[in-house]
């Protein structure tokens, strides 16, 4: 089955610094690819997804790029503020003819602390 | 649009028992997936169920199960509980089945002692 890999497992920055994290997959069939934000005790939170026709996306501060050759997909996160610390997880599906549905497989987090 | 709800947020249960865990989808979704969350493996999928018929199951034992109501809300079993079963158990919502954007409950965490 599908499989994700993530790393780092811990990211510390200085406020105002980018942050990257990096994800693998192993399945070339995955087509949908969301990261996840999450809090101390709370519920993960979408943050945002790109699909496999599309090579990047932003969304204000952060942004995620796709390689599908490489099978390899990023989240960039610009201008990191203390309110950006949490556990970031990315995540790989394949809905559609290969008959995936909404099955997530997550890597494993990244804990992201932005240091004053 | 009222979010995803769970129900119990929190369960102590000893070995041997069972244990039933409640979700309700976003008003108009009629997917509901399962996930357990451990320090140790991480956010796991257990089952994904759209109108009321399983649609995908997970790598857990047969002592997992759940199911989905005409309403979209859905239920999951865990029967003879173990140690290993104590995990934040989450669901997620989403309109269709087809790698849909998901949108997850606050969990329910559950305690084997």
């Amino acid at each position: 089955g599908e499989n994700v890999e993530q790393h780092p497992s811990t990211l510390s920055v200085q406020e105002g610094d980018s942050a990257v994290i990096k994800c693998t997959y192993s399945d070339s069939a995955s087509n949908y690819f969301p990261w996840y934000k999450q809090e101390l005790g709370k519920r993960p939170q979408l943050i945002i997804d790109i699909r496999s026709n599309v090579g990047e996306k932003k969304d204000q501060r952060i942004a995620v790029t796709l390689n599908k050759t490489a099978k390899h997909f990023s989240l960039h996160i610009t201008e990191t503020q203390p309110e950006d610390s949490a556990v970031y997880f990315c995540a790989a599906s394949k809905g559609g003819l290969t008959g995936g549905g909404n099955k997530l497989t997550f890597g494993t987090g990244t804990q992201l602390k932005v240091e004053l | 649009k009222a979010g995803v709800t769970q129900t119990p947020r929190y369960l102590i249960k000893t070995r041997g028992q069972q244990v039933t865990l409640s979700c309700s989808p976003i008003s108009g979704h009629r997917s509901v997936s399962w996930y357990q969350q451990t320090p140790g493996q991480g956010l796991q999928f257990l089952f994904e169920y759209f109108s009321e018929t399983q649609r995908n199951k997970g790598n857990f034992p047969g002592r997992f199960s759940g199911r989905q109501f005409s309403n979209s809300r859905s239920e999951m079993n865990v029967s003879t509980l173990e140690l290993g079963d104590s995990a934040l158990y989450l669901c997620a919502s989403s309109f269709s089945t087809d790698s849909d954007t998901q949108y997850f409950g606050p969990g329910t965490r559950l305690t084997v002692l």
